[in-house]
């Protein structure tokens, strides 16, 4: 059964760099049906769509932020990572990874979540 | 503000049929697939409903999804407490070339 764990720093500092990393487990990212994305949800408040990234690469970006995000996989390390740049109070959040098969937002495998603070 | 809009709460008693709507637009729920989520109380959320009505296996055929032009519903049937969760809607956009998810609904079953 596929399983996605993430992980990275919990505190950034403003104006720095959020790195995150999604190990997958019990299946392979490339896999020719699925999609890898990251969402993300501020404390308290609802979901956010960042991007995914297919099996072959192809990215896709939230228009609010895709001036500061990328998302990459990693095949040989079978996981998928997230840059979000210029990180400011408003990009603390629960930050999760998932899957979906076929349709973007079909994510039918989530992360248990990892939690970053944006502070100095 | 999200581009879908969900009502913030909603409730209901214990065996009572309810409905959570997800009104959107043309650019979005008219013309892409839509997804509902659940998400129980410090967990990650859970896929409910697929492609307007579909439903994951183990997910109980209490819960029904459907769309109507802009808008989207789900329908949870025979209300148990354990059903008590925020919901959310999610769909594509192509104005915005980016998904999207509605701000939620608080079901609380009383």
């Amino acid at each position: 059964q596929l399983q996605l764990q993430e992980s990275g720093p919990g505190l950034v500092k403003p104006s720095e760099t959020l790195s995150l990393t999604c190990a997958v487990s019990g299946g392979s990212i490339s896999n020719t049906d699925h999609y890898w994305g990251w969402i993300r949800q501020p404390p308290g408040k609802g979901l956010e769509w960042i991007g995914s990234v297919s099996y072959s690469g192809t990215t896709y970006y939230s228009p609010s932020l895709k001036s500061r995000v990328t998302i990459s996989a990693d095949t040989s390390r079978n996981r998928i990572s997230l840059r979000l740049t210029s990180v400011t109070a408003a990009d603390t959040a629960l930050y999760y990874c998932a899957s979906a098969q076929n349709f973007l937002l079909n994510l039918d495998r989530w992360g248990q979540g990892t939690l970053v603070t944006v502070s100095s | 503000q999200s581009v879908l809009t969900q009502p913030p709460s909603a409730s209901g008693t214990p065996g009572q049929r309810i409905t959570i709507s997800c009104s959107g637009s043309s650019a979005n729920i008219e013309s892409n697939y839509v997804f509902w989520y659940q998400q129980l109380p410090g967990t990650a959320p859970k896929l409910l409903i697929y492609r307007n009505s579909q439903r994951p296996s183990g997910v109980p055929d209490r819960f029904s999804g459907s769309k109507s032009g802009t808008s989207a519903s789900l329908a949870i049937s025979g209300l148990r407490s354990e059903d008590e969760a925020r919901y959310y809607c999610a769909t594509w956009d192509n104005i915005l070339s980016g998904g999207v998810f509605g701000g939620g609904t608080q079901l609380t079953v009383l």
